[in-house]
């Protein structure tokens, strides 16, 4: 089945920092991806999709400077946490879905849990 | 605007015993509906999808169009069966306005 790599799992590290976590879909082409943040007990927010050529598309609320995304080819799209502060901890999933398919069900990665301290 | 509802956060119910998670949903158009579960520590992961209509681990999804729900349910609900529910809801090509549910946490008990 298709597979969505997220990496890296886990970041710790000092405020101020800009950290990059990438999404990659191993066995499929994706033209679009999305980018969730999950707080904890709470279910995914899509913060933004990813498309491939082109600028991303930000929900409202989503700072596009603080989180940059780009989506360099059909199998890597990365998002940047930009000068991370303790708020921006959080669970940060990806996902894709296989081009060229409607109404595809998503494939989501592992995950990455960012705490910023 | 596309919605999607799922009315309890948290259902507990004994092993053995049925269980149904409820979903509704708004949409103007005809969306496709899923499931997704998320066990302790894992990533979340697609269960079923209304349109291929099949059976995964004894879940089973019926969408009523009528009533705009596709609720989950398992005649027999068993331990392991305890994790984070998701009703999405895809109205668009390539995944675009794909919309979770708040989820419901089901557990199991003994």
């Amino acid at each position: 089945g298709a597979v969505v790599s997220q990496h890296p799992s886990r970041v710790i590290c000092k405020s101020g920092t800009s950290v990059k976590i990438e999404c990659r879909s191993l066995d499929f082409q994706a033209t679009t991806m999305f980018w969730y943040r999950q707080f904890p007990k709470q279910s995914l927010m899509l913060m933004a999709t990813s498309n491939e050529g082109s600028k991303a598309t930000y929900e409202q609320g989503v700072e596009k400077d603080k989180f940059l995304i780009n989506h360099a080819s059909l199998t890597l799209s990365t998002l940047t946490v930009t000068s991370a502060h303790p708020e921006d901890s959080s669970f940060y999933i990806c996902s894709a879905n296989p081009t060229g398919g409607s109404n595809q069900p998503q494939h989501f990665g592992d995950g990455t849990r960012l705490s910023i301290l | 605007a596309q919605r999607v509802t799922q009315p309890e956060k948290l259902l507990s119910v004994f092993k053995g015993a049925p269980v149904e998670l409820k979903c509704n949903y708004s949409y103007s158009g005809s969306p496709e509906l899923f499931w997704y579960v998320q066990y302790s520590r894992q990533r979340l992961q697609l269960l079923l999808r209304h349109i291929s209509r099949e059976s995964i681990k004894g879940f089973t999804a019926d969408l009523n169009k009528g009533e705009t729900s596709f609720h989950l349910k398992k005649p027999f609900a068993q331990e392991e069966d305890s994790a984070m529910y998701y009703c999405a809801l895809s109205g668009g090509n390539y995944g675009q306005n794909f919309v979770f549910g708040p989820g419901t946490r089901l557990s199991v008990l003994p």
